[in-house]
């Protein structure tokens, strides 16, 4: 069965870095889009970025274009998601999701159980 | 950018009853909708995706319609595992965007 698994989440300084790293099992990694979708305290969700099947295109939320990047190594099966400049506002649980269609993505389908960025001095 | 927005904000249902929730686009997207559902404390799950297509394994007393620019999400008969969160998104064009979300809870 689809296995998503997320790590890399903590607490970070304002102005900082992280790297999210998420694991796919079950499927054909190499067929897929993969998105990040976070979850502020208290909020709705939030699409952060995708990134397709071959890592050919990539797109990003507003809120983070610039600052947040998003790639893959088909090889290992794994999505990473770069956050640089990390702000208050960017303090959420982050999801790793597959895509539901094919080469031409769609919406995010099967989801990971998340990992928590908290960015606090 | 394409606006979502969902009415109500939350509403108040008893085990039974037949639920709408309503999506608007502020543009028209077709039919490349989707709705989801979140439980505190959990990932959210895919119920319809192309604004009426059901998610393999999610029950039947949901339902998903509407194109353009309005949809609606229906629970036939209200069950105590329905009571969440539930987020319409669109995928017609980048960046893809969620709902504000309408909360269902028990009366």
């Amino acid at each position: 069965q689809v296995q998503l698994v997320e790590s890399g989440g903590g607490v970070v300084q304002p102005g900082r870095s992280l790297r999210l790293s998420c694991a796919a099992s079950g499927f054909t990694f190499q067929n897929y889009g993969m998105h990040w979708v976070r979850h502020a305290p208290g909020k709705g969700l939030e699409w952060v970025a995708l990134i397709w099947y071959d890592g050919t295109n990539k797109y990003y939320a507003d809120s983070v274009k610039g600052r947040f990047s998003i790639s893959r190594d088909n090889s290992e099966n794994k999505v990473y998601l770069q956050m640089n400049g990390l702000r208050a506002e960017d303090t959420a649980v982050y999801y790793c999701a597959r895509d539901g269609g094919g080469t031409i993505p769609t919406s995010p389908h099967y989801w990971g159980q998340g990992t928590l960025v908290t960015v606090s001095s | 950018d394409i606006q979502m927005t969902q009415s109500p904000s939350s509403l108040s249902a008893s085990v039974g009853d037949r639920v709408a929730i309503t999506c608007r686009a502020s543009q028209g997207i077709s039919n490349y909708l989707a709705w989801f559902q979140q439980k505190p404390g959990q990932a959210p799950k895919r119920l319809i995706y192309t604004a009426s297509s059901l998610q393999s394994g999610v029950p039947s007393r949901f339902s998903g319609s509407g194109s353009g620019t309005d949809f609606t999400l229906t629970i036939s008969s209200l069950q105590p595992e329905d009571f969440a969160t539930y987020y319409c998104q669109q995928y017609k064009s980048y960046p893809l965007t969620f709902g504000p979300g309408t909360k269902v809870d028990i009366k």
